[in-house]
């Protein structure tokens, strides 16, 4: 049974473009949200992260959006570049344990 | 100012054999979570430890599987009897206060493989 759920696998974007990349959730009891970026051999690095009480934030090129009545949250990534391809993964937390994660989107920019 | 170590980053165990994985928090940090990704999967949260005490441990498989977070030196997590199922990346994650508002920083993972 998946609380976060990231259904596209894979999402392919050329350079310049906007990246949007999606994510349900199930559990109610989440209130904090995160993204992280993952390159291959390496550990996941933080992106960006928002609170419940918020529906967006932004900091630089990325913003993460928030929407509680559809449990949905989503990553926009504007312009893309070519760095920005690697895996993404979607977390969420309900208080002071570990984080629950989505399976990840492999975000792929093209020149 | 070093992020979270792990190590080993590689490690090679045969059917039986026990393997050791070692996590350094963040220097400040006294809060480390463990997960576990599986080929094709996202990470899977094992278990949450502050020094001295395991907190959540409800990822935990029951039976082979320990961790421990002593008052001096690493976190330890220890996986007895290795079986091929065991083959994983296993991250190790620090912060400075639980939960609420505050982003976990990652290791790079030790990749077992049971051969």
């Amino acid at each position: 049974d998946q609380q976060v759920k990231q259904n596209s696998p894979s999402l392919s974007v050329q350079e310049g473009r906007i990246s949007i990349l999606n994510c349900d959730y199930t559990n109610s009891m989440f209130d904090y949200f995160l993204w992280y970026k993952k390159y291959p051999a390496e550990g996941p690095t933080f992106l960006i992260s928002i609170s419940s009480i918020k529906d967006k934030n932004e900091d630089g090129r990325f913003t993460v959006f928030l929407n509680k009545s559809a449990k949905h949250l989503s990553l926009h990534i504007v312009p893309s570049q070519p760095g920005d391809s690697a895996v993404y993964f979607c977390a969420a937390s309900g208080g002071a344990d570990g984080l629950t994660f989505g399976k990840g989107t492999h975000l792929i920019i093209q020149p | 100012n070093a992020g979270v170590m792990q190590n080993p980053r590689h490690l090679v165990r045969r059917r039986g054999q026990e393997a050791r994985l070692r996590c350094s928090p963040m220097k400040g940090h006294s809060h480390v979570y463990w997960y576990r990704q599986l080929p094709e999967e996202g990470l899977k949260f094992m278990v949450y430890l502050q020094k001295e005490n395991i907190i959540d441990e409800s990822g935990m498989p029951k039976e082979r599987f320990s961790a421990e977070f002593p008052k001096e030196g690493p976190s330890i997590l220890r996986i007895q009897q290795v079986v091929r199922g065991d083959s994983a990346a296993y991250f190790c994650a620090s912060s400075q206060t639980p939960g609420e508002n505050t982003e976990a920083f990652f290791g790079q993972g030790t990749r077992l493989t049971v051969v």
